[in-house]
């Protein structure tokens, strides 16, 4: 089974400041990947970053970092150098092999 | 490259219409994915196909069915439209452990 927690339905950041997003997860197969998605206004959703549960070394892709933890369970998402671009839904997401799903969402407001 | 094209992108139906959903993805993905989209309530999976010939369900079946006509196309069909079934809804494939690729998605309205 996988479940997905995202507690945060909504978070505030100042433009050019730092904010970390959360998720907490639960899966029972043994190869997955994780991912967090963005979804802006259009609705199209954008992958933001990657990461190999089986890697150690936490994934960066730009001023996008992930916090991976694995016996906790836990897939924190950080934005370092916050643009009003960034203002959108956040999704995160245990891939396993099979069942793909998503937590409830976490809403990013920018605030310039 | 068009990757994972979704029709009708916008749909208003009839309670107790049917319909069906078309996916069709031209990346050689073998799993195949359908979501739907409600405020506060993220994305929440359907239906998904693990390889074509196979179908599982996902969180919240109860109302659709789903067809894996090939490897390339996955449709979604609601059998008696009900206004709970107003939602956005997403197609998505993915290879292996290997993020999803996003249909557009459909806005379906049932009144």
């Amino acid at each position: 089974a996988q479940t997905v927690t995202q507690s945060q339905p909504e978070m505030s950041v100042q433009e050019a400041e730092t904010v970390t997003l959360s998720c907490t997860y639960d899966t029972s197969e043994s190869d997955y990947y994780l991912f967090w998605y963005k979804q802006p206004p259009s609705r199209q959703m954008i992958l933001v970053i990657r990461q190999e549960a089986y890697k150690q070394q936490n994934a960066t892709e730009n001023r996008f970092s992930v916090n991976f933890q694995k016996a906790a369970k836990s897939f924190s998402l950080k934005i370092s150098d916050s643009q009003l671009g960034d203002a959108a839904m956040y999704f995160c997401s245990p891939g396993g092999t099979y069942k793909y799903i998503f937590g409830t969402g976490t809403r990013l407001k920018v605030l310039a | 490259n068009a990757g994972v094209t979704q029709t009708p992108k916008f749909q208003v139906l009839k309670t107790g219409q049917s319909m069906t959903l078309q996916c069709a993805q031209d990346m050689n993905h073998n799993s195949m994915y359908w979501y739907r989209q409600d405020p506060g309530m993220g994305l929440r999976l359907i239906y998904y196909s693990a390889s074509e010939g196979t179908t599982d369900k996902g969180e919240v079946p109860n109302g659709y069915n789903v067809s894996r006509l090939n490897k390339r196309e996955f449709s979604l069909r609601l059998e008696s439209a009900a206004p709970s079934q107003t939602s956005v809804y997403f197609c998505a494939s993915r290879e292996g452990l290997t993020e999803a690729f996003f249909g557009q998605g459909t806005r379906l309205t049932v009144v």
